[in-house]
């Protein structure tokens, strides 16, 4: 079976530090990849996708992400976080119909 | 506004009480789905459901049961709710089962079962 792996589970930054979150997958074929993004206290909010085409893929809100088929990766990147980041982040795959796999999320915190 | 709603958005039970946490979407989506959300292990999927009377186990459906009466319903049923239950749980929903269809998810109902 598909799975997801989130190395950073907690991850402190300052404002203006950039940031790359790592996600690897596990699934040899073809995949669709997502970072969501959940607010404290709020409902999951899909940052980015990843479908096809161009590896690199732009989300809202400045964060990009990166696909790396060959090392099963997509990483999540901004250049400069800001206080209103902090949040956690999870990283899901889909195979199949619509079975979403999550990761185990990564806890930001960023610090005026 | 196009949206999933989830009630009640909180909740405290005893063992054993059968509760019910409804969902509803707004979107005339067919895809449907329960996932908990427990600290460390990230979602898992409870149950889904591709349309109407269509529905199947996700990763974690001991405990729980589902309905696909109409479209937009897909109430989540606890029989006898146990303390590890207790956990953050998710509806969501998409336009079609196909993987290329993002999920949107609602608020989250907060259980705790004592």
């Amino acid at each position: 079976a598909q799975s997801v792996s989130q190395h950073n589970h907690h991850v402190i930054l300052s404002e203006a530090a950039s940031l790359e979150l790592g996600c690897n997958y596990s699934y040899g074929g073809t995949v669709n990849l997502f970072w969501y993004v959940q607010y404290p206290g709020q409902h999951l909010q899909l940052l980015l996708k990843y479908f096809s085409g161009d590896p690199l893929v732009k989300g809202i809100k400045g964060f990009e992400a990166e696909f790396i088929k060959s090392k099963f990766s997509f990483n999540l990147r901004k250049p400069s976080v800001q206080w209103s980041d902090t949040a956690e982040y999870f990283c899901a795959v889909t195979t199949g119909f619509q079975k979403l796999v999550f990761g185990t999320g990564t806890r930001l915190l960023v610090s005026p | 506004e196009a949206q999933v709603t989830q009630n009640p958005r909180y909740l405290i039970t005893v063992t054993g009480k059968k509760l019910t946490v409804t969902c509803s979407q707004n979107m005339n989506h067919e895809y449907m789905s329960w996932y908990r959300q427990d600290p460390g292990l990230g979602l898992r999927q409870i149950y889904y459901s591709m349309n109407v009377e269509v529905t199947d186990k996700g990763d974690v459906p001991e405990g729980y049961k589902v309905s696909r009466k109409e479209k937009r319903n897909f109430p989540l049923i606890l029989e006898s709710p146990s303390p590890n239950q207790t956990s953050l749980y998710f509806c969501a929903s998409s336009p079609g089962a196909d993987f290329y269809n993002e999920q949107f998810f609602g608020p989250g109902t907060r259980l705790t079962v004592l």
